[in-house]
């Protein structure tokens, strides 16, 4: 099983809708969780951390299901700017040092 | 200055060449990471550095030879590459032991080996 696994999408979804993604780790020690978004030709920035009672920035929703071991983000209303994809990733601890490690990316294109 | 920054932003090297790519980080981190972005596949680990020392390495070709001299700066050293190596290289850092170890990349080196 890998380390953290995401649908690659691509997730075609129309101006204004709400759209989902969840993402799965495997290892039950990790303690942080992050959402980032790529841009096409561009380096991943972080978009929002993921803390265990759920947060909330604007249209962005994230969520942490460590009994299932999944986080997930929703976001509502849409917007074409938004289109872009979605890097799960997770932190996992061992052998003394915390590694950050990515998931394959959700690719979302938001559709006029 | 920005966080991580990484030079060159572009390279075009031949299969005999030898270059090296530079990273340095101002956010007094003690993790660093190079990754490896091919078209359309995701990023993939390479190296990572933990206070200097390499802690791990994902199965890389030798012909990938990372340096960390300190903990601001990364470098990988490439020669005797091969075509199918052009992609986009990213190097990150992160806070080793905090609980919230948000990473922070470079704007990355797009490689084309000709």
């Amino acid at each position: 099983r890998k380390e953290v696994e995401q649908d690659p999408g691509p997730f075609n979804v129309p101006e204004g809708a709400t759209v989902a993604f969840n993402c799965t780790y495997s290892n039950s020690a990790s303690q942080s969780f992050f959402w980032y978004r790529q841009d096409c030709r561009k380096e991943p920035k972080l978009l929002m951390s993921v803390y265990s009672s759920g947060n909330e920035d604007g249209r962005f929703t994230a969520q942490l299901n460590r009994a299932s071991q999944y986080i997930s983000l929703l976001i509502r209303d849409s917007k074409l700017s938004d289109s872009a994809t979605y890097l799960c990733v997770v932190n996992p601890y061992g052998g003394g040092y915390q590694k950050v490690t990515f998931g394959t990316g959700t690719k979302l294109q938001v559709i006029p | 200055e920005t966080g991580v920054t990484q030079t060159p932003r572009h390279l075009v090297m031949g299969m005999t060449n030898k270059k090296s790519l530079k990273c340095e980080q101002h956010l007094g981190h003690n993790a660093m990471y190079w990754y490896k972005q091919s078209a359309k596949k995701p990023l993939e680990l390479m190296f990572v550095y933990s206070l200097e020392e390499r802690v791990e390495n994902n199965s890389v070709p030798s012909r990938f030879s990372p340096e960390c001299p300190n903990s601001s700066h990364l470098f990988l050293h490439l020669h005797t590459l091969q075509p199918e190596d052009s992609a986009l290289y990213l190097c990150a850092s992160s806070e080793d032991q905090g609980r919230n170890t948000e990473a922070f990349f470079g704007q990355g080196t797009r490689l084309t080996v000709v």
